[in-house]
């Protein structure tokens, strides 16, 4: 049963310190997206690559956040330094370019004290 | 720019009676509409999905919807509610008529089902 996988699924840090959030698309996906969760603001979108391209980063904060895809296998969310306002549920998407449907991960919950 | 509207942020129901979740739409052209439904403290799971075949859509767990333009709508529906469906219902529209692009959520629906 094939599926995206988030590490870590939790985390707890405090205000400044370097955050890495990692997610492991389907094998075979070429499109993966990065979205947050918070009670405020519901699901945005913060940035998405496909085959390894980052096509729209608009959604992030450039100054702290930055996401990358080292190999297809493989995308990464970092926060340097992180602030309290951070503090999110962050899922990553996986799907195929060409079709409409996103397979999420589980999230990751992120607390910044 | 394609959005979406849930016209009800947190909807109860007894269980065994019939669930209606309530979406209205806009798009510029004949979008792609889903329904993800959310657990608590768990991901987003695709429960259907409408991509301008039949405009009655069968999804996972007894759920459909029906896409009606002319309302620029897609509500889901479900004959008798469990106690298991309690959870975040999200209608969603992709971004573009084509290709895997971003999603637009709505701001959610908190379902609620009474024993």
């Amino acid at each position: 049963d094939a599926r995206v996988t988030q590490t870590p699924r939790d985390k707890v840090t405090e205000m400044g310190q370097e955050v890495t959030m990692r997610c492991q698309p389907i094998l075979g996906h070429n499109t993966v997206f990065w979205y947050r969760q918070t009670m405020m603001q519901g699901l945005e979108l913060l940035a998405y690559f496909r085959n390894r391209a980052p096509l729209d980063d608009s959604g992030m904060p450039k100054d702290r956040f930055s996401a990358e895809m080292p190999d297809a296998t493989l995308a990464t969310l970092k926060i340097q330094p992180s602030e309290p306002r951070d503090s999110a549920v962050y899922f990553c998407a996986s799907g195929l370019g060409g079709t409409d449907t996103q397979y999420f991960g589980p999230g990751t919950r992120l607390t910044v004290l | 720019a394609q959005s979406v509207t849930q016209l009800d942020s947190h909807v109860s129901v007894s269980e065994g009676t019939p669930v209606l979740l309530r979406c209205n739409y806009s798009s510029s052209y004949s979008p792609s509409l889903f329904w993800y439904v959310q657990h608590p403290n768990k991901g987003l799971q695709l429960l259907l999905k409408y991509t301008s075949a039949a405009t009655l859509v069968k999804g996972i767990n007894g759920f459909e919807a029906e896409f009606k333009k002319s309302e620029t709508s897609f509500h889901l529906t479900k004959p008798s509610a469990h106690m298991s469906d309690a959870a975040e219902y999200f209608c969603v529209v992709s971004g573009l008529h084509s290709g895997n692009t971003p999603l637009v959520f709505g701001k959610g629906t908190r379902l609620s089902v009474i024993a």
